[in-house]
């Protein structure tokens, strides 16, 4: 069965800094993965998919994650956050042919001013 | 116009009580499902329906009872709360076939508090 570690529970980084963070699964089989967006008190949104084709993935808000099978991994990246970007993320991956969608215990991206 | 709405957004309700989340969608998507997120913000998926048919049923109390009267809609009926059923709760949806299947859109969440 597949299975999603987001390594970092935290990540504080200063407004206008780079970001990384850090998704790795496990499965047999081939795997779409996905990155979830939660501002506070709100739903979760789609950040960006990657389903086959070019790993390097773009999404909404400046964000790109990179799908490096080799190191079973889909880090998440942006370049420069913004205030904005306060919230919990979520890496999760489903197997092919499979309905269901397991997803990482999330990392709180934290900006600090 | 809302994709995936949730009705209600707070449900505050005392141990014992049954009561319902309604969960509908307008994106015409064939799969719809409920997830649970508890405090530490873990989420772990309940059920998934696709045209109104059981698809997923993880390993839930039977107190849960998901209902679909059509594919826009599935509400989850909950009898005799327990302190533990305090959570979020997550409706999604899907559209059917190939690799669109896996990409979900979901609900603003439902807040449960049970006393």
């Amino acid at each position: 069965a597949q299975s999603v570690t987001q390594l970092d529970s935290q990540v504080p980084v200063f407004e206008e800094a780079p970001v990384e963070l850090r998704c790795n699964y496990s499965s047999s089989v081939s795997v779409y993965l996905f990155w979830y967006v939660q501002y506070p008190n709100q739903g979760l949104q789609l950040l960006l998919k990657y389903l086959s084709g070019s790993t390097l993935v773009k999404g909404i808000n400046g964000f790109e994650a990179e799908f490096n099978k080799s190191q079973t991994s889909f880090h998440l990246r942006k370049p420069s956050v913004h205030i904005s970007d306060t919230a919990e993320y979520f890496c999760a991956v489903s197997e092919l042919g499979d309905d269901k969608i397991i997803f990482g215990k999330g990392t709180r991206l934290h900006i600090l001013p | 116009d809302t994709a995936v709405s949730q009705t209600p957004k707070y449900l505050v309700t005392q141990m014992g009580n049954d009561k319902s989340i309604k969960c509908e969608q307008n994106l015409g998507h064939d799969t719809m499902y409920w997830y649970k997120q508890d405090s530490k913000k873990f989420l772990k998926i309940m059920f998934s329906y696709n045209n109104k048919e059981l698809i997923i049923n993880e390993t839930v109390p039977n107190r849960f009872s998901p209902k679909s009267p059509d594919k826009a809609h599935l509400n989850l009926h909950i009898n005799s709360l327990e302190l533990g059923d305090s959570a979020v709760y997550f409706c999604a949806s899907s559209p059917g076939g190939g690799a669109t299947v896996v990409t979900q859109y979901f609900g603003p969440g439902t807040r449960l508090l049970v006393l």
